[in-house]
């Protein structure tokens, strides 16, 4: 079984700022990555597919990298649209399982 | 644009039965994975389930396995979770969601989740 971490849990900055986000894995892991955000009393949205590549719509300020057991999630200038939950997601094994991280909160600092 | 509307959420007692329904459009849905994932109050999302394009490949959550069933009619563009022996932290608001591969990649679609109470 594979377990994501992802640091830290709570993220508090301005608007503006930039946003790092970390999701680790247990053991190495495929490319197979995702990351979603979650804005209050809303479904979660694809930010980023393959650990790097942006999903349609989303803007260039999302990006993301990471191979192995480390994959990151940067938000170049946070806009006030940006605080909400993030979560990354992981398929492993087959058939496939998945797994979510348990979540990091950007919040207004 | 993808839709993706569920239905069938209910509030009922432990031990009982309740079937999730997921009607979609817009998309090929016989192309596509699907998934079941379930947030309960509060909390971070749990993958719940997932079935591949033509339900040869079905996979379960270990919380899940053994009481909960997935399914799909590709003729109906719908996919199914029947729950089986219902617990109380089966308690969450469950997606449907669509992969963006037919065996199971990546999520990248979400309808707006659907209910379930689980409570004496």
């Amino acid at each position: 079984e594979i377990v994501l971490t992802q640091s830290p849990a709570t993220l508090s900055l301005s608007p503006g700022e930039s946003a790092t986000l970390s999701c680790r894995a247990s053991q190495r892991v495929s490319s197979y990555l995702a990351w979603y955000q979650q804005r209050p009393g809303q479904a979660p949205r694809l930010l980023i597919y393959d650990a790097s590549n942006r999903a349609a719509g989303i803007p260039a300020r999302f990006s993301g990298s990471g191979s192995g057991t480390d994959f990151t999630l940067t938000i170049s200038s946070l806009e006030p649209e940006d605080f909400a939950v993030y979560y990354c997601l992981q398929r492993y094994d087959w058939p496939p399982i998945f797994t979510f991280g348990p979540g990091t909160r950007v919040d207004i600092k | 644009e993808v839709h993706l509307v569920e239905s069938g959420g209910d509030m009922v007692q432990p031990g009982r039965s309740l079937r999730l329904s997921c009607q979609a459009s817009e998309f090929i849905f016989d192309d596509y994975a699907m998934h079941w994932v379930r947030q309960a109050p509060g909390k971070g999302l749990e993958w719940v389930s997932g079935i591949s394009w033509n339900s040869d490949l079905i996979s379960y959550a270990d919380s899940v396995r053994g009481r909960f069933t997935i399914s799909r009619d590709n003729a109906k563009n719908s996919l199914y979770l029947q729950m089986n022996s219902l617990r109380v932290e089966d308690t969450a608001l469950y997606y449907c969601a669509k992969d963006n591969d037919g065996t199971g990649s990546q999520i990248d679609n979400w309808g707006q989740g659907i209910l379930v109470t689980v409570s004496s």
